[in-house]
């Protein structure tokens, strides 16, 4: 077990509603990366928050957004649902110090299915 | 250039076999290369990783092999066991966002 826990396990969703899945990183961490995952697939990255900020975001559109929390705590949101939104949703918890960005470990994920 | 390619797609291993999964990248500025282990409903767990000033990193009965000027790598399972049967994922990182590999599902019979 990583210490990094997600919630909720599973979660439904109509097309064009909004979604905020959450995640607490594991102790001493200071960053937290969330990603896609659709069936079959290797993770596809979303964004990363280091510090309260987005430190790096990839090929999303804006209605995925997110936010780190003082307590290094992460919420993901998604905005519009669409059927392709479907996928586990994963959040990793990492340390960044001195320029250098060190293992990043895996929550158990929350499977969202929008009908 | 941000591609990962893994294969094979999957693989059948006998218990006690070898299991040998290969990856390749583009972008040379990777600079960590690690690989995850993921069971069905769980999330990705770190096995192993390495970075590119050594060529061959080994941990229990994982070992990842790194060929540099071939910008390929791959992961060794030892004496393979029905308990490793899973999906692994490649992965290639030097800003902290991991590229994955597709993923490949290793089976191992008793």
């Amino acid at each position: 077990e990583t210490g990094v826990t997600q919630s909720p396990t599973h979660l439904i969703k109509t097309r064009g509603q909004q979604v905020t899945l959450r995640c607490s990183s594991q102790s001493g961490h200071n960053t937290v990366s969330w990603y896609q995952q659709a069936l079959g697939q290797g993770p596809q990255f979303i964004f990363q928050y280091y510090r309260e900020e987005e430190n790096g975001r990839g090929n999303f559109p804006p209605r995925f957004s997110g936010l780190q929390f003082p307590n290094y705590s992460s919420e993901l949101n998604v905005n519009a649902l669409e059927l392709d939104d479907s996928a586990l949703y994963l959040c990793a918890s990492s340390f960044i110090g001195l320029g250098t960005v060190y293992e990043q470990y895996f929550g158990p994920g929350t499977r969202l299915t929008v009908t | 250039q941000q591609q990962v390619k893994q294969s094979p797609q999957s693989l059948i291993v006998q218990k006690g076999g070898i299991s040998i999964i290969n990856c390749a990248y583009e972008n040379t500025a990777f600079d960590y290369f690690p690989w995850y282990q993921q069971f069905p409903g769980k999330g990705p767990a770190l096995l192993i990783a390495i970075r590119p000033d050594v060529s061959e990193k080994k941990e229990g009965r994982f070992t990842i092999s790194f060929n540099k000027s071939a910008k390929q790598f791959s992961l060794h399972i030892m004496d393979s066991q029905p308990g490793d049967s899973a999906t692994y994922f490649c992965a290639a990182d030097n800003t902290g966002k991991l590229i994955f590999g597709q993923g490949t599902t290793l089976q191992v019979k008793p």
